[in-house]
């Protein structure tokens, strides 16, 4: 069965240092998605980062990267140079197939609460 | 552009009663889900629409759940005879064109509900 794993309930950085979220998955699809949420205090959901299973390059986006190792099942998140509005919760997901056909729908892990520190 | 709304933003409501939640997507986009995040947990799936096929409804809950979506635009979430366990985020997010490889879904601003 499909399932993110996210063992990391709160993690703290200092201010412009950089700072790794653990996120593993489970899936016996060979297709498959990997996204990377962050959620403020506000609650909404922004989208940062996403990676597919048969993408040959680890993602970027910025400050973001994902740290993507097929065959340990991990999709860690990277991000450099942590500012204080860096705070927030973070959710990794995965959608199984990436083809028509596919239900899309997203299953999240459980989230990892980051604290940047001046 | 317009996001994608939600409403209500917060939703107090008595055990037994029904409620209704509101998701307008982002125009243009075919598809639209819902997932319901509780108190310091992940989200949840609920039920996917694209297009004009058949929902999937394999997150619902309990028979209590339902959703629909008319016209293939606004989208209505009821919770009949609500319990406590009910209470949680609703999320609603929408995406352009799934299968597509990668598909990027837009969050709304959820509705908080809370069931006394």
């Amino acid at each position: 069965a499909q399932k993110i794993t996210q063992t990391q309930p709160g993690m703290f950085v200092q201010e412009k240092e950089a700072v790794t979220l653990d996120c593993t998955y489970d899936t016996s699809d060979p297709s498959y998605g990997l996204f990377w949420y962050k959620q403020p205090s506000s609650g909404e959901m922004i989208f940062l980062i996403y990676q597919g299973s048969y993408d040959q390059q680890n993602a970027t986006e910025g400050r973001y990267s994902l740290n993507f190792q097929k065959a340990r099942k991990s999709a860690n998140l990277v991000i450099s140079a942590s500012q204080l509005g860096d705070s927030a919760m973070y959710f990794c997901a995965m959608r199984e197939g990436q083809g028509g056909g596919a239900t899309n729908k997203l299953i999240f892990g459980t989230g990892t609460l980051l604290a940047v520190q001046p | 552009g317009a996001g994608v709304s939600q409403s209500p933003s917060n939703k107090v409501t008595e055990k037994g009663k029904d409620v209704e939640l509101r998701c307008d997507p982002i125009s243009g986009h075919t598809a639209l889900y819902w997932y319901r995040q509780s108190l310091g947990q992940g989200l949840e799936f609920l039920i996917y629409f694209q297009g004009n096929s058949a929902p999937d409804k394999s997150g619902l809950p309990s028979d209590r759940f339902s959703a629909e979506r008319t016209g293939g635009s606004v989208s209505t979430l009821t919770i009949q005879r609500t319990q406590q366990e009910d209470s949680a985020v609703y999320l609603c997010a929408s995406s352009p064109s799934p299968g597509t490889g990668f598909d990027e879904q837009y969050f709304g601003p959820g509705t908080r509900l809370t069931v006394t």
